[in-house]
């Protein structure tokens, strides 16, 4: 099975602070993803990484940065948090280039306080 | 720009009902479409994935089929149980953003016991 976790199910942080939501997969996958859910809005996609040190900007980056110094590890950084990136954060990983399934991990409940 | 849309927002049935999940797309140029389960408060999880060439997929007690040129999909549940409530999201797969997702809303599904 293929599993993707994230380092923290709940996270609170102050206002200003660095962040680093990190991400791991065990399954060799090429394609990693970072998305935010919020009612009523669902999920935006924020960055996406197709390889080791390549990324790319997702629908919402403003605000993000992504690093992926190693093919199974994904971090999302948020340079200083802010109220309005309270959020649910989504984890991801495909297999190639092709038409596969996306696997989510379980999400981190971040809070800015 | 493809907008995908899930109706009904929420639905309560009893248990042992079949029931369907509707998902539309505005566009038929996709890789695929994936519909996903998710918790309160957790991650998604991938319950099919249908390629743009199929037009059904089957997983124990769920369906999935894809008409692609008119741009709709249903969820199929046949004997609904209450572990099945759960939110219901559906994603295509564009072909014009490579790896790039689209989500639905979701359909909010509780069944009673």
């Amino acid at each position: 099975d293929v599993k993707v976790t994230q380092s923290s199910r709940y996270l609170v942080k102050r206002t200003g602070e660095k962040v680093f939501l990190e991400c791991v997969q065990d399954m060799d996958h090429e394609n990693m993803f970072w998305y935010r859910q919020d009612p009523g809005l669902g999920l935006r996609l924020i960055y996406f990484s197709y390889d080791v040190k390549m990324k790319e900007k997702g629908d919402i980056p403003e605000g993000y940065s992504v690093s992926r110094e190693k093919k199974e590890r994904f971090s999302l950084i948020l340079e200083s948090a802010s109220t309005n990136q309270t959020s649910m954060y989504l984890c991801a990983s495909s297999p190639g280039r092709g038409a596969y399934e996306q696997y989510f991990g379980p999400g981190t409940r971040l809070t800015v306080t | 720009k493809q907008e995908v849309t899930q109706i009904p927002a929420a639905l309560s049935v009893p248990e042992g009902e079949n029931l369907v999940l509707n998902c539309s797309f505005t566009d038929s140029a996709i890789y695929n479409l994936q519909w996903f389960r998710q918790d309160p408060g957790k991650g998604l999880t991938s319950l099919l994935l249908i390629q743009s060439s199929q037009r059904e997929q089957t997983s124990g007690r769920l369906n999935a089929s894809l008409d692609k040129s008119s741009g709709r999909s249903t969820l199929y549940i046949a004997a609904s149980q209450p572990g099945d409530s759960a939110t219901y999201l559906c994603a295509v797969r564009p072909l014009e953003y490579g790896n790039k997702l689209v989500f639905g809303a979701g359909t909010i599904l509780r069944v009673k016991s």
